[in-house]
């Protein structure tokens, strides 16, 4: 399985744009790269998976270099209800997927 | 559709005791994890169910954590002689051919 690297905290004021890298420098060929966000009390959920360049959903747009060695979360003009944690994963659909510590993401007013 | 589902959604016992967790995966699913969580803490990986495959146990921290999968849908955690330190959010998640994992609502579990 690749390892992840992310940063474990960040913070952002509401309507700023907020960028999450992660690191996965060992990738390997049939890996997706897959990020989830958790609020308090709840359990992760989806946000967007790739595999490479950019992918775009109503909720944010992932960023694959073409060595595929790292990825960016982008999330437009952020508020206050986007402060969660945002995990990073990759593997295949083969591989369970285990979720490291997050980025804890703090949106101010 | 119905996502997953976990039950009970809060339990206290007391130490010694033993626990079920019971979780119920989206139909048709064919892989289960359970995590737990710690207040604060990130997810903590336990079980791993893939179809009809010997379940990954590499997570589970003492032999008194186990879970069986019936059927290949319903799961079961049971965490035999329960400690202070097994207090947590135990969630579920199964997950598609994609490897999308779709979490249940979690039980928190409080051991006094």
């Amino acid at each position: 399985l690749a390892k992840t690297t992310q940063p474990i905290s960040m913070d952002s004021y509401e309507g700023q744009e907020v960028n999450i890298t992660c690191s996965h420098n060992n990738i390997a060929t049939n890996d997706y790269i897959t990020w989830y966000q958790q609020f308090p009390s709840q359990g992760p959920r989806f946000i967007i998976q790739g595999y490479k360049t950019k992918v775009t959903n109503e909720v944010a747009s992932l960023f694959i270099p073409a060595d595929r060695k790292s990825s960016t979360l982008s999330l437009p003009r952020v508020s206050l209800s986007d402060t969660a944690v945002y995990y990073c994963l990759v593997g295949d659909n083969t591989d369970k997927l285990i979720f490291g510590t997050g980025t804890r993401l703090q949106v101010f007013p | 559709g119905a996502g997953v589902s976990q039950s009970p959604s809060n339990k206290v016992t007391e130490k010694g005791k033993d626990v079920e967790l019971r979780c119920d995966p989206i139909s048709g699913h064919t892989a289960l994890y359970w995590y737990r969580q710690s207040l604060g803490q990130g997810l903590e990986f336990l079980i791993y169910f893939q179809g009809n495959s010997a379940p990954d146990k590499s997570g589970l921290p003492s032999d008194r954590f186990s879970a069986e999968r019936t059927g290949g849908s319903v799961s079961t955690l049971t965490i035999q002689r329960t400690q202070q330190e097994d207090s947590a959010v135990y969630l579920c998640a199964s997950s598609d051919p994609e490897q999308t994992q779709y979490f249940g609502p979690g039980t928190r579990l409080l051991v006094l």
